[in-house]
C-alpha cells in the first residue's frame, strides 16, 4: 500500500543553524509532492510544491529537493529562526491525477532554540 | 492566498448528540471541499470528498451514515457527526483548493476541535 514516511522524532536544533527534514514515500509515482506547516492546534498552511521534473525548488529560506529515483523529499530552512518552530507535513495525491486528496506524511516537529 | 474558514472552533457535546461543522471558502469558490481528521500526534487522515450538488465520496473505514457531509453551495461544506461518541472526539480540519491558481496546494481550514464527553 502507499506509505508516507517522515522522522517521527523531534528535530532541535540552534537558532541559525540549518534545519534539514525528511519525507520518504513507497508505492508512490507522485506528479508532484507538497510541504505544509501546522503549528499546534491549527490547520496546516501551504509552503511548497515541486513537481517530478523538478530537482530542486526555493522560496526565501526554505528549500526542497525532490528525488524521484529515491523516493525522497528534502525540506530545508536555513538560517532557523525560533519562529520556524512548528510540526512540517509532506505530503502526495492519493491517486494519480490531480484530484486534490493528498495523503500526509506524520509529520516532523522542528524546535528551534535562541 | 485564499481563504477558508471553520465554525465552530471547538465544542464539547454530549454522548448521542449530532454536532455539525461548518467550512466555508471565503475569497473562491470551491466545487470540491476536503474534510480531514487528526488525532494528537498524529498525521491527517482524509475522510471524505465533499462534491457541490451531489454526494460525497468517502474513504475507506469512514462510515457515510455516521459522519454526513453536504456541499450545499460552491462556498459551504458541512460535516455532521451523527450520534457522537468519546471515540469520535478529534480534530477535524476542512480544505480546499482554489482552482484559480492552479498551484495544487490545498487551503485549510483552522480546525474544529470535538469532544465528545
Amino acid at each position: 500500500s502507499q506509505k508516507i514516511e517522515q522522522n517521527s522524532e523531534a528535530l532541535n536544533i540552534q537558532e541559525g543553524k540549518t534545519a534539514t527534514l525528511t519525507c520518504n514515500y513507497t508505492n508512490y509515482s507522485p506528479a508532484y509532492l507538497q510541504w505544509y506547516r501546522q503549528d499546534p492546534g491549527r490547520g496546516p498552511v501551504f509552503l511548497l510544491l515541486i513537481r517530478e521534473n523538478e530537482k530542486e525548488k526555493r522560496k526565501e529560506r526554505l528549500k526542497v529537493t525532490f528525488d524521484t529515483t529515491l523516493k525522497q523529499s528534502l525540506f530545508h530552512i536555513t538560517a532557523s529562526q525560533p519562529a520556524d518552530s512548528a510540526t512540517y507535513l509532506c505530503a502526495l495525491e492519493k491517486h494519480l491525477g490531480n484530484t486534490g486528496k493528498l495523503i500526509f506524511g506524520q509529520g516532523t516537529t522542528l524546535q528551534v532554540k535562541p | 492566498g485564499a481563504v477558508v474558514s471553520q465554525h465552530p472552533s471547538w465544542v464539547i457535546c454530549k454522548s448521542g448528540t449530532s454536532v455539525k461543522i461548518e467550512c466555508r471558502s471565503l475569497d473562491f469558490q470551491a466545487t470540491t471541499m476536503f474534510w480531514y481528521r487528526q488525532f494528537p500526534k498524529q498525521s491527517l487522515m482524509l475522510m471524505a470528498t465533499s462534491n457541490e450538488g451531489s454526494k460525497a465520496t468517502y474513504e475507506q473505514g469512514v462510515e457515510k451514515d455516521k459522519f454526513l457531509i453536504n456541499h450545499a453551495s460552491l462556498t459551504l461544506s458541512t460535516l455532521t457527526v451523527t450520534s457522537a461518541h468519546p471515540e469520535d472526539s478529534s480534530f477535524y480540519i476542512c480544505s480546499a483548493r482554489d482552482l484559480r491558481g492552479q498551484t495544487g496546494e490545498l487551503f485549510f481550514g483552522e480546525g474544529s476541535r470535538l469532544t465528545v464527553l
